[in-house]
């Protein structure tokens, strides 16, 4: 079955530790997103990437950095100068040729920094 | 740029109630709609979608119709059951660049 996959499902890290959230897809999009998502609020966008070893930063970047050296893969680091990194991690990806298509979504990772 | 605009929550009904949340969007060009909903602990799930002007989405009961002329997609349900509690987005999209909603939460009562 073709998805996004998102691992681990919930990740515990002291302060001041970066961590690497992982996000794949089998399902040849182009293009993927990372979000955030904090309890009762919508989504923000982190970085997103249209082609491979090509990125760019959304409304908070501030504190994360990506890689996109495969189109399967879009690992997202939480650096320790993110103030405040305790959050629900989403990462999506879409097709870029198709105007009207939508975002498919992982399962989400539950960041906890103490 | 894009953006939308949600009803906010959260909304409570009772099993078999009618279900309405507004959503209203602006765009440039020709935008897609679509309705996400996102179930405790897990990603979002497409729920519907519509590419064009009157266009209608609809899936497991829930209908949207893409109103240009009222820059609108509410969702709407006849009768909702405990197992549609869940949040609730809007969102659209501009190419590969997607605009959401802040989330409707909804809760269903038996």
């Amino acid at each position: 079955d073709g998805g996004i996959t998102q691992s681990p499902k919930y990740l515990f890290r002291k302060e001041g530790q970066n961590v690497t959230l992982s996000c794949e897809q089998n399902l040849n999009h182009d293009a993927m997103y990372w979000y955030r998502q904090d309890p009762g609020q919508g989504l923000r966008l982190i970085y997103y990437s249209q082609i491979v070893n090509d990125f760019q930063k959304g409304d908070i970047a501030e504190g994360y950095s990506v890689s996109r050296e495969k189109k399967e893969s879009f690992p997202l680091t939480v650096t320790s100068a993110q103030k405040n990194p305790t959050a629900f991690y989403l990462c999506a990806s879409s097709l870029t040729r198709d105007r009207v298509g939508e975002q498919y979504f992982g399962p989400g990772t539950r960041l906890t920094v103490t | 740029g894009n953006s939308v605009t949600q009803m906010e929550g959260p909304v409570t009904l009772s099993e078999e109630a009618f279900l309405t949340i507004n959503c209203t969007y602006t765009a440039t060009g020709y935008p897609s709609l679509f309705w996400y909903v996102q179930y405790p602990g897990e990603g979002l799930q497409l729920l519907l979608k519509a590419t064009k002007a009157d266009d209608k989405g609809s899936n497991k009961g829930f209908e949207a119709t893409y109103r240009k002329e009222t820059t609108s997609f509410h969702l709407e349900k006849g009768s909702v059951q405990v197992s549609d509690s869940a949040v609730y987005f809007c969102a659209t999209n501009t190419g590969n660049q997607f605009y959401f909603g802040t989330g409707t939460s909804l809760t269903v009562i038996p």
